[in-house]
């Protein structure tokens, strides 16, 4: 199994841009978390879907971040505008079902840096 | 809310000592406890888990204990090694309608010198 990907693994962009980070879940899991990682806030979750639909969104930031399941296997999260404080490592994750005992498996990444 | 709280870093250890990096929770309901680790430039990592009070979760010689008593998963390790140098997150997850979101600590760097 090839496990989460995430594309692309390093984005470079300027303020105000529109970046979308892409994720590929395993197969067969249907969780998929989107966490955000700075030094300064540690690992947050922004939001969780559990068959296609969001459960949970109230950590992503504001209205410039959306997140979508197009199909069981894959997940977009777009920022647009972009801005410096959105500067961060964005990691997906996935499990395979909604437990509390389960084991989420991380992407490895996606540096992001807004100039 | 749901919290997690682990000892500050970073920790430096010298190769065969041993380890222990505590982490205290509070949540509301009857959580499972993780620990991950981040190796540079990677992803995080399941490195073991337990489910219920009492349970000590273990792997690569790393164990933790879940006690309920004292609301406390702190990791230890015997004799650590090089390449255990990294980045280690205790988590917590409560199920319900939060399904299996983490909410992590804020993280400890090891780093172990031969």
């Amino acid at each position: 199994d090839a496990g989460v990907i995430q594309s692309p693994r390093h984005e470079v962009t300027e303020m105000g841009q529109e970046v979308t980070l892409r994720c590929k879940l395993i197969s067969g899991h249907n969780s998929l978390f989107w966490y955000r990682q700075t030094m300064m806030r540690g690992l947050e979750l922004l939001i969780y879907f559990n068959n296609n639909v969001p459960i949970d969104d109230s950590g992503m930031p504001e209205d410039r971040f959306s997140a979508k399941m197009p199909n069981a296997s894959f997940s977009t999260l777009k920022i647009q505008p972009s801005e410096p404080r959105d500067s961060a490592v964005y990691f997906c994750a996935s499990s395979s079902s909604g437990a509390s005992t389960d084991t989420q498996y991380f992407g490895p990444g996606t540096r992001l840096t807004v100039l | 809310g749901d919290s997690v709280t682990q000892m500050e870093g970073p920790v430096t250890l010298s190769e065969e000592a041993f380890l222990t990096i505590n982490c205290t929770y509070t949540a509301t309901g009857y959580p499972s406890l993780f620990w991950h680790v981040q190796y540079p430039g990677e992803g995080l990592q399941l490195l073991l888990k337990a489910t219920k009070a009492d349970d000590k979760g273990s792997n690569k010689g790393f164990e933790a204990t879940y006690r309920k008593e004292t609301t406390s998963f702190h990791l230890e390790k015997g004799s650590v090694q090089v390449s255990d140098s990294a980045v280690y997150f205790c988590a917590l997850s409560v199920g319900g309608t939060s399904g299996s979101r983490l909410t992590f600590g804020e993280g400890t760097q090891l780093t172990v010198n031969p």
